[in-house]
């Protein structure tokens, strides 16, 4: 059973464009929300990272907006650049499981110029 | 730091061959992990450990086998694979420092293809 729903599966952005990655997630017992970015041939690396405490997080061009009433959580990339055409992940996990995440399927991002 | 470490990178079995795939850390992380990841599936986890010694079932555990006998190596073997078993194994690992937002560090992949 899918716990984490992300979508689009596939996004196509202009250079400069913002990208929106969007996600559900279902067990209310979830208090830990990263982001993992993957390039092809490579492993998934932690992007950024928010805990339901705060609604939005923002690391240079990356931020996180976190609804914890709809239960969503979503990664905006601001002025989107060719570099960041990759796969997204979102994933959460419960407080206390040992860092057990649940990811989303991903997004593929591709950014044109 | 050379961070984990996965081997091998590559390789072809055919069906009911059996093969082990060895994942290495060197930053004495407690928490290690294997993953598999398919088209349109995401990451899904196949089991876990949680220290030397440990190993516990994830969401997809069926058909592998684990073992922990060093802090830093963490094995997944395949006793007679099926092509149902062709995808991309990735091993993370990650501390128990919570404070450190649980962040795993993972591996570049072994690409498995059964024939």
């Amino acid at each position: 059973q899918q716990q984490v729903k992300q979508s689009p599966q596939s996004l196509i952005v202009q250079k400069g464009g913002i990208s929106i990655i969007n996600c559900a997630y279902e067990n209310t017992a979830f208090d830990y929300f990263p982001w993992y970015q993957q390039f092809p041939g490579k492993g998934p690396a932690l992007l950024i990272a928010i805990r339901p405490d705060v609604s939005e997080k923002k690391e240079g061009r990356f931020t996180i907006s976190f609804n914890k009433s709809a239960k969503q959580f979503s990664l905006h990339i601001m002025d989107s650049q060719p570099g960041d055409s990759a796969t997204y992940f979102c994933a959460s996990t419960p407080a206390g499981t040992a860092s057990k995440l649940t990811f989303g399927t991903g997004t593929r991002l591709q950014v044109t110029l | 730091n050379a961070g984990v470490t996965q081997t091998p990178k590559f390789r072809v079995l055919k069906t009911g061959q059996s093969m082990t795939l060895l994942c290495a850390q060197d930053m004495n992380h407690e928490y290690m992990y294997w993953y598999r990841q398919d088209p349109g599936m995401g990451l899904r986890l196949i089991h876990y450990s949680v220290g030397e010694g440990t190993t516990a079932k994830g969401e997809v555990p069926d058909g592998y086998n684990v073992s922990r006998l060093k802090k830093q190596n963490f094995l997944l073997g395949l006793e007679s694979a099926a092509p149902s078993q062709t995808s991309v194994y990735f091993c993370a690992s990650s501390t128990l420092e919570f404070s450190t937002y649980n962040e795993q560090f993972f591996g570049p992949g072994t690409r498995l293809t059964v024939l």
